[in-house]
């Protein structure tokens, strides 16, 4: 597709339960992204993906949160275990090389933990 | 101390009026975006910043890296730029945000 394609995008699930959100990034982009904006709240990075490097997951906020990308192109981001405070939206981003280029982002996957 | 510092947090302005949106880091830097998010929106990279200005139609933005300091500027602005104004090292640390709301 022509952008950064996230789904589903608004997710109810009970508390306690696993979710999984997808990424589409735009084809060829080697850098991924995930952000968490919680309401009223800033933007929070979770975890960076680039090219076949080790991704920075120095933002996950707990081991309850992971992701992974296939073949350096679709990624998922999992989520454990649900709480309440998990509630926010979930956006990702890409970017392509030179990595001096701006960040393309998904319209995000609204998810709601009850 | 937060390391990328936006101000100010909210602005009003009238439709016409010169805007500037402040922001500073402490944070290394190898580029620093702007990104804009409509209420209910996505966010729309608006400018990727290593150094200079750089300039798309009423926007304008600029770097000093010395200072560590970078503005967002609108020039005669209009209802439709209201809006949220993210500063980001990286796109890796993020500012709080300023809300921009333009009168008519």
């Amino acid at each position: 597709g022509a952008g950064v394609s996230q789904s589903p995008s608004n997710k109810v699930t009970e508390k306690g339960k696993d979710v999984e959100l997808r990424c589409d990034p735009i084809s060829g982009h080697t850098a991924l992204y995930w952000y968490r904006q919680s309401l009223g709240q800033g933007l929070e990075f979770l975890i960076y993906f680039q090219g076949n490097s080790a991704p920075d997951k120095s933002g996950l906020p707990s081991d309850r949160f992971s992701a992974e990308r296939t073949g350096g192109s679709v990624s998922t981001l999992t989520i454990q275990r649900t709480q309440q405070e998990d509630s926010a939206v979930y956006l990702c981003a890409s970017k392509g090389q030179p990595m001096n280029t701006e960040a393309f982002f998904g319209q995000g996957t609204r998810l709601t933990v009850v | 101390k937060n390391e990328v510092e936006q101000s100010p947090q909210n602005l009003t302005a009238q439709e016409g009026e010169f805007i500037t949106i402040n922001c500073s880091y402490s944070v290394g830097i190898s580029a620093l975006h702007w990104l804009q998010q409509h209420p209910g929106g996505g966010i729309v990279s608006l400018f990727m910043l290593s150094s200079g200005k750089k300039k798309h139609g009423r926007l304008i933005a600029t770097i000093n890296i010395q200072e560590k300091h970078s503005s967002l500027h609108i020039t005669a602005s209009h209802p439709r730029d209201s809006a949220v104004y993210i500063c980001a090292v990286r796109i890796l640390v993020f500012g709080a945000g300023t809300i921009l709301r333009v009168k008519s």
